[in-house]
């Protein structure tokens, strides 16, 4: 299977509750965060977005926090399906325009 | 997403070898990637152009060498493949007038250098 998720921290979450993934960045100069996600086989998939004038943004089913003050970014998935089951990275753009990429948490849904 | 594709999708070569990986997409994107993904660890770029012939260095840019011929196309290559070059790799696009520019990926390539 695919070994991206190894060594990485992981998150197990029972089908049907909420999961929330946190991510701290370093550059406190960056106006701009992603949230992708990875499952198994795959390339990162988009699944959201925010600027740092913001701090909420909201989708289907997921909600991206941004607190600029500790330099915290965090994911909440309403109503985990097994499909969420994946590595999510969060991407933070600073002022050389490039996305800087954190290393990954793995989230495990239990049926 | 079935806008970036990468090939091969996987590719086993010996130490020494010179080996090239493609990368094509279709969302009209004048920027693209190539960044690589070890296990336990993020997404690290190599290489990156913004337009057709623009080359730019990443992160981890010795050992590689990219070309941009096209707009729709990026490739990479391994010179002379050393086993710490087994990863994934993966492409990716942006769109450079996007105040956003969100990067979308490819499916990646699997590559084991022996």
């Amino acid at each position: 299977g695919e070994s991206v998720g190894l060594h990485l921290p992981t998150l197990s979450v029972q089908e049907g509750d909420n999961s929330i993934i946190n991510c701290a960045y370093s550059n406190s100069a960056s106006d701009y965060f992603i949230w992708y996600k990875q499952e198994s086989g795959k390339g990162p998939q988009f699944i959201i977005d925010i600027r740092s004038n913001m701090d909420k943004r909201q989708g289907q089913r997921v909600t991206v926090l941004l607190n600029k003050t500790v330099k915290h970014l965090s994911l909440q998935i309403a109503a985990t399906q097994p499909g969420d089951s994946a590595v999510y990275f969060c991407a933070e753009k600073g002022g050389n325009n490039r996305l800087a990429f954190g290393k990954g948490n793995q989230v495990v849904v239990i049926p | 997403d079935a806008d970036v594709t990468q090939t091969p999708r996987n590719r086993i070569t010996k130490t020494g070898k010179r080996i090239m990986l493609e990368c094509s997409q279709t969302k009209g994107h004048d920027r693209m990637y190539w960044y690589r993904q070890d296990p336990g660890l993020g997404l690290r770029l190599i290489y990156y152009s913004f337009d057709v012939k623009d080359i730019n260095k990443g992160e981890i840019s010795d050992g590689y060498s990219v070309s941009r011929q096209a707009q729709a196309k990026f490739s990479l290559s391994l010179e002379s493949a050393i086993p710490n070059q087994t990863a994934l790799y993966f492409c990716a696009t942006s769109k450079g007038d996007s105040l956003i520019e969100t990067q979308y990926f490819g499916p990646g390539t699997r590559l084991l250098v022996l």
